[in-house]
């Protein structure tokens, strides 16, 4: 079984659709989860942290479900810049170690 | 500021040959980090360096890869003699401790490694 396990897509969606996205990781311990954004050939940045009591940054919505170790990201009011990869990433360990990354989801929004 | 940087930014080989990666994280990054990308498959973890030290090096594949920090600044990774499974997109990042608890992990650009 995958450390951290995510629906590959593609999802396609209009501009201005809600979309969300779903993962799952295997390690109880886990004690950090964040959503990194990938675009297309480059590095992976840091697009928010995932907190226990569910957190939002604009049209951004991240949920946490220790019991099912589950994360969501939902995007709200989908824009075409959206468009990229979207990875699930988990920190098992204390401060300063190693992130396992999902494979990530694929987000393609058209106008 | 400047970002983490790599070089090169492409590297092509033959298998059997010895490449070298180079990252120059942010100035004042104690924490270095390599990843690795082989196609089809998700980022995994090679090894974390704090300052010179090695602190997990637990993903590195095999003994023909070998990291190395020197003085704490920027780091090397020499994959010698390189497989033809050694292709994929290498990522450095760093991070200021402790922010690597939130997963501020700045990463550099990768350096995208075919070996034919």
């Amino acid at each position: 079984r995958k450390e951290v396990e995510q629906d590959p897509g593609p999802f396609n969606v209009p501009e201005g659709a809600t979309v969300a996205f779903n993962c799952t990781y295997s390690n109880s311990a886990s004690q950090s989860f964040f959503w990194y954004r990938q675009d297309c050939r480059k590095e992976p940045k840091l697009l928010m942290s995932v907190y226990s009591s569910g957190n939002e940054d604009g049209r951004f919505t991240a949920q946490l479900n220790r019991a099912s170790q589950y994360i969501s990201l939902l995007i709200r009011d989908s824009k075409l810049s959206d468009s990229a990869t979207y990875l699930c990433v988990v920190n098992a360990l204390q401060a300063g170690t190693a992130l396992i990354f999902g494979k990530g989801t694929t987000l393609s929004v058209s106008s | 500021e400047a970002g983490v940087t790599q070089f090169p930014s492409h590297s092509v080989i033959e298998k059997g040959q010895t490449v070298t990666l180079r990252c120059d994280p942010i100035s004042g990054h104690d924490n270095l980090y390599w990843y690795r990308r082989v196609m089809g498959k998700e980022i995994k973890f090679l090894l974390h360096f704090v300052k010179e030290s090695k602190q997990d090096e637990s993903g590195m594949p095999n003994n023909r890869f070998l990291a190395e920090r020197t003085g704490g600044t920027y780091s090397t990774l020499k994959v010698q003699p390189a497989e033809l499974e050694d292709s994929g997109v290498y990522f450095c990042a760093s991070s200021l401790a402790p922010s690597g608890l939130r997963g501020e992990q700045y990463f550099g650009p990768g350096t995208r490694l075919t070996v034919t």
